[in-house]
Parts: C-alpha cells; structure tokens; sequence
C-alpha cells in the first residue's frame, strides 16, 4: 500500500454520463497529480496542484476537469467523454513540486471504459 | 526534445539471467532519470533514480548505468526473478526548474520465466 488510495477501482460510463474519480493521500504531502496511461502510449501528465493550486494543465480537454479542495483531496471529474478516453487514470503524490526529493507515490488507478 | 524513448517493449529472460532495458534521451537539461516499476493491476513505484553526476548506481541486484555524452541510461536486474515480472518505465525530469514534470518512456514489459 502506498498511501495513496483511488476510488473507484474500476469505472464503466456512457459518453452522456457525468461520473467523477477521487484520490486520498495519507502520507502529508502537498502536491498531487493525475496522470492518464494507456496501452503502448508514455505516462501523459494531465494536472499538478501544489498546496492546493494548480500549476499544471497539459491542454488537458476541457471535458476533465480537476479539483483540489486540501492537501489531501484530488478529484477529476469527467463529462461527455470519448470512447478515445478509456484509460486507467493515476493519481499521484510528491512532498511538494520542484522539492529535492522528487518521489512521486502512485495509487492503484481508476481503469475507465467510456462506451 | 521531451521524449524518452524505451528499448525494447518487452522482453523474455530466463530465471537467473540478466535483463537490460535502454533508455535514450535528447533534452540536455534533464538532471534526474528515475526508474518505474509496476506490477498488474497496481500503479508505478519508484525502484531506483540516478542523477548525472555519477556514471553508475546500484541498489540490490539492481543497477543503473547512465551516459551522458551518448544520453543513454540503462536498467540492468541482475540474476533475474519471476517476482520481477512488471512493466518498467524510465522518467527523466528537470529538477528545480518550476516545474514537476517527469517524462516516461513508453514501458518495457518484462517477463521471467522459471
């Protein structure tokens, strides 16, 4: 267990639907991160909070849409997503960006089929 | 120039054996090449990282070997297991630079056969 927990495990939605992914850390750090990682494709970085603000959006469409209410809460939020969106999504936790110790801690993913 | 690319895309070793994955790197300012591990079913989990200033750093049966003047780093696991069987991801970063973005490789799946 890394301390970083994802809920759901598994998520299957309609392109209509509204559904969102929530990530937890227990391990006291200040930035979190979501990445998406599909088959045969790099680790894409979508967005990065620090201390609760964002400070990355990779032209992530608009259709994903974080939020960060603490430290210690990350949500993205999906609507009207594509079936070029099934993936497993990550979340992830560091002490804080552009900190010297660059650990990133990953959770378990939320594996996402949009039909 | 932000690409990391992976060499090979899986890989077959017996038990025992060595297993090298390659990376290659074009961004001169990358300064920290950490090495991903992940297993089915779970997300990646840091296995060992290396900075420039040194050529070689190993941990257990695991090494890293980095080159800068070819920017090339290479995973080496030594006497191979069946328990590390997963899919490796190199990273590379700028650190420091205002900005917490690691760059993957696309993935190497690893399979160690008894």
């Amino acid at each position: 267990e890394t301390g970083v927990t994802q809920t759901p495990r598994h998520l299957v939605m309609g392109m209509t639907n509204k559904k969102s992914l929530k990530c937890e850390q227990h391990l006291g750090h200040n930035a979190m991160y979501w990445y998406k990682q599909s088959a045969k494709k790099p680790l894409e970085l979508m967005f990065v909070y620090n201390f609760k603000e964002q400070t990355e959006n990779n032209s992530v469409p608009s259709r994903f849409s974080p939020e960060c209410p603490n430290s210690s809460h990350l949500f993205l939020h999906l609507h009207t997503l594509q079936p070029e969106d099934s993936a497993l999504y990550l979340c992830a936790s560091s002490q804080a960006q552009g900190a010297t110790n660059e650990k990133l801690f990953f959770g378990s993913g939320t594996q996402l089929s949009v039909l | 120039q932000q690409q990391v690319k992976q060499s090979p895309q899986s890989l077959i070793v017996q038990k025992g054996g060595i297993s090298i994955i390659n990376c290659a790197y074009e961004n001169t300012a990358f300064d920290y090449f950490p090495w991903y591990q992940q297993f089915p079913g779970k997300g990646p989990a840091l296995l060992i990282a290396i900075r420039p200033d040194v050529s070689e750093k190993k941990e257990g049966r695991f090494t890293i070997s980095f080159n800068k003047s070819a920017k090339q780093f290479s995973l080496h696991i030594m006497d191979s297991q069946p328990g590390d069987s997963a899919t490796y991801f190199c990273a590379a970063m700028v650190v420091g630079a205002g900005s917490y973005q690691l760059t993957f490789g696309k993935g190497t799946k690893l399979s160690v056969i008894p």
